[in-house]
């Protein structure tokens, strides 16, 4: 069947800008989550949905980062006023519930210049 | 903090050996254990996960946990170059955490 989705694959934005990251997780995955990687670094954990509701969103590192996930499916990460520092690669996994094994999408790498 | 350890490497193991992977956690409340694998560019992939202790076998990979100790581990039996990747280990208690890999290169 069809695995995670995220879109774009690769985005370049001007410093300042807003972005919107989307992630389309596999049909009937409740659980939703957001990492960030910075080159050669680990994942850095920004926000989990079950269902439409974000039980911890301890990660998010700014006000500047927001998520949503509407009808229990795909979900939106935007990023306002971008900076050079957010340049990363921003992946999506999901899970049939709650923290069993996820599985991750292609990801969207995002360059702030 | 939980934490997940690893170390980060290069762990170099020549073609066909075992590789061995470990990684310690801090909580002792955790109940699931997830090995991931990650090639350059690529996002992670799950290969192994395991919830009780003792070993679990799935081809050339067999995963170990022992919670007494608070280490899980993953073994690389008959190891190829297509092995060579960032090996990620994830633990599981009110959430999941990773470690911050280790980079594996096969020597051919």
């Amino acid at each position: 069947g069809a695995g995670v989705s995220q879109s774009p694959s690769n985005k370049v934005t001007e410093k300042g800008k807003d972005v919107e990251l989307r992630c389309d997780p596999i049909s009937g995955h409740t659980a939703l989550y957001w990492y960030r990687q910075s080159l050669g670094q680990g994942l850095e954990f920004l926000i989990y949905f079950q269902g439409n509701s974000a039980p911890d969103k301890s990660g998010l590192p700014s006000d500047r980062f927001s998520a949503e996930r509407t009808g229990g499916s795909v979900s939106t990460l935007t990023i306002q006023r971008t900076q050079q520092e957010d340049s990363a690669v921003y992946l999506c996994a999901s899970s049939f519930r709650g923290q069993l094994e996820q599985y991750f999408g292609p990801g969207t790498r995002l360059t702030v210049t | 903090q939980k934490e997940v350890e690893q170390n980060s490497g290069p762990l170099s193991v020549p073609e066909g050996a075992i590789a061995s992977l470990n990684c310690t956690y801090s909580d002792r409340g955790s109940q699931s254990f997830f090995w991931y694998r990650q090639y350059s560019g690529k996002s992670p992939e799950l290969i192994m996960f395991i919830y009780s202790n003792g070993d679990k076998e799935d081809g050339r990979f067999t995963a170990q946990l022992n919670k007494a100790s608070q280490y899980v581990s993953l073994l690389i039996r008959d190891s190829q170059p297509s092995d060579s990747a960032t090996y990620l280990c994830a633990v599981r208690d009110d959430k999941i955490i990773f470690g911050k890999g280790t980079r594996l290169h096969i020597l051919p």
